[in-house]
């Protein structure tokens, strides 16, 4: 059974203090794992796709990798504007196309 | 805005009673999937149709059903609804197809529901 295990639960960062988030993952065949951010009563919203073990993606103040066994979302500077749940997902296995979350990371940015 | 739309945004009803959730895929996207939120058990899937077929089934309850009309918009059917049915609903769309890598899943606002 595909698991996905996010870390820490929830992290508290002044304003600028650099970190990274963590999603260690179980599967058989990834096809692909994915980042999104949940703010409170709304919708996932799409953050990033990545493939292979290697493979890296930025956006703004985030920056996700890839390894065989976890991915690891770094936020640089943060600023209150990114206080979220980040939610980690897998997609394993060529015809079923559900994914697989974590409980995700709630991470607050202080002032 | 992810493109993905979901009626009603909230829904309070009683135990015992079916409620009807509706979702509009982004445009082009011919796969839709359901997904339940609730505080102790993070985001399930529950079920997946692809061009008006189901193609996926997750742990969704027998109570539950759901269907995909030809326009693509989709519908998940609750009965005989129970408290612990009291969650999000979220719906989400791609384009689908069982292609090698993973396409990506947009997410709707969601549907609120409180069972009293």
């Amino acid at each position: 059974e595909d698991q996905v295990t996010q870390s820490p639960e929830a992290l508290r960062l002044q304003e600028g203090e650099s970190s990274s988030l963590n999603c260690s993952y179980t599967v058989s065949g990834l096809r692909g794992l994915f980042w999104y951010r949940q703010d409170p009563g709304k919708g996932p919203e799409f953050l990033f796709t990545l493939y292979s073990a290697g493979e890296e993606k930025e956006k703004e103040r985030l920056k996700a990798t890839l390894t065989k066994k976890e991915s690891f979302l770094h936020i640089t500077a943060p600023k209150p504007e990114d206080s979220a749940t980040y939610l980690c997902a897998v997609q394993a296995d060529f015809g079923n196309e559900k994914l697989t979350f974590g409980t995700g990371t709630r991470l607050t940015i202080i002032p | 805005d992810s493109g993905v739309t979901q009626t009603p945004k909230h829904l309070i009803t009683a135990t015992g009673q079916r409620v009807t959730l509706r979702c509009s895929p982004r445009s082009g996207d011919l796969s839709v999937y359901w997904y339940q939120q609730s505080l102790d058990q993070g985001l399930q899937f529950l079920i997946q149709y692809y061009n008006g077929e189901e193609r996926a089934k997750g742990n969704i309850l027998e109570r539950f059903s759901a269907q995909q009309f030809p326009d693509l918009h989709s519908e998940l059917n609750l009965s005989s609804l129970e408290l612990g049915d009291s969650a999000l609903y979220f719906c989400a769309s791609s384009v689908g197809g069982g292609r090698a890598l993973a396409d990506t899943q947009y997410f709707g606002p969601g549907t609120r529901l409180t069972v009293l």
